[in-house]
């Protein structure tokens, strides 16, 4: 079974759209982290946001914002008013494990492409 | 610019080749990672190093040899590679390996096998 499912693999909007990806995760630890990273076709990963297990604060940052809901072990990420800039592979992944023995597992990813 | 720099960003080899793939980083970070990428897929766990120390081995062939000199270099040293090997190898730093912590990858060294 996945841990990390991101249902959306390619969605494709006009620029100045709204648009939420989903990510649905699965674990049996307590204390966990859920990751957003960017992937530009550039292939360098971007690091956006990261949440722990115990905080479900909800957080925007400029253009972004993310909705972690452990009653549905969720982690959605929208971006508001889409920009061309905003095109490329989005990942949800999730840290799991403990100790020295985390590992960062990611779902299958969301290919964004933002028209102008 | 990543502040993970990763080279070459493209390797052509043969299957008889011998090859090393680099990655450094000036970040003050003790723990370095290799994934794996192939087309249109996520990035794939191979190798976690933690303070110099190979904490993690994804089950990863062994020609597939990581190296960690010093705390600010991660090398993979490959030999003997098959077709199915050609992919994207991105190199990941982070402070340490807690779980909290944000990787900071590379833009990822494309490699192909012939």
């Amino acid at each position: 079974a996945q841990k990390v499912t991101q249902a959306q693999t390619e969605i494709s909007v006009v620029e100045k759209e709204d648009v939420t990806l989903d990510c649905v995760y699965e674990t049996r630890d307590t204390t966990y982290y859920l990751f957003w990273y960017k992937q530009p076709p550039s292939g360098e990963l971007v690091f956006l946001i990261r949440r722990n297990s115990f905080d479900e604060q909800n957080e925007i940052s400029g253009r972004y914002s993310w909705n972690f809901q452990k009653s549905t072990s969720s982690f959605n990420f929208t971006i508001t008013a889409s920009q061309v800039v905003d095109s490329a592979v989005y990942f949800c992944a999730l840290s799991e494990g403990g100790g020295s023995n985390y590992k960062l597992t990611f779902g299958k990813g969301t290919l964004l492409t933002v028209n102008p | 610019d990543t502040e993970v720099t990763q080279t070459p960003k493209h390797l052509v080899m043969g299957m008889t080749n011998k090859k090393s793939l680099k990655c450094e980083q000036h970040m003050g970070h003790r723990a370095m990672y290799w994934y794996k990428q192939k087309a249109k897929k996520p990035p794939e766990l191979m190798f976690v190093y933690s303070y110099e120390k190979l904490s993690i081995n994804e089950s990863v062939p062994s020609r597939f040899s990581p190296e960690c000199p010093n705390s600010s270099l991660l090398n993979l040293h490959l030999h003997a590679l098959q077709p199915e090997d050609s992919a994207l190898y991105l190199c990941a730093s982070s402070l340490e390996t807690g779980g909290y912590q944000p990787q900071h990858f590379g833009d990822g060294t494309r490699l192909s096998i012939l």
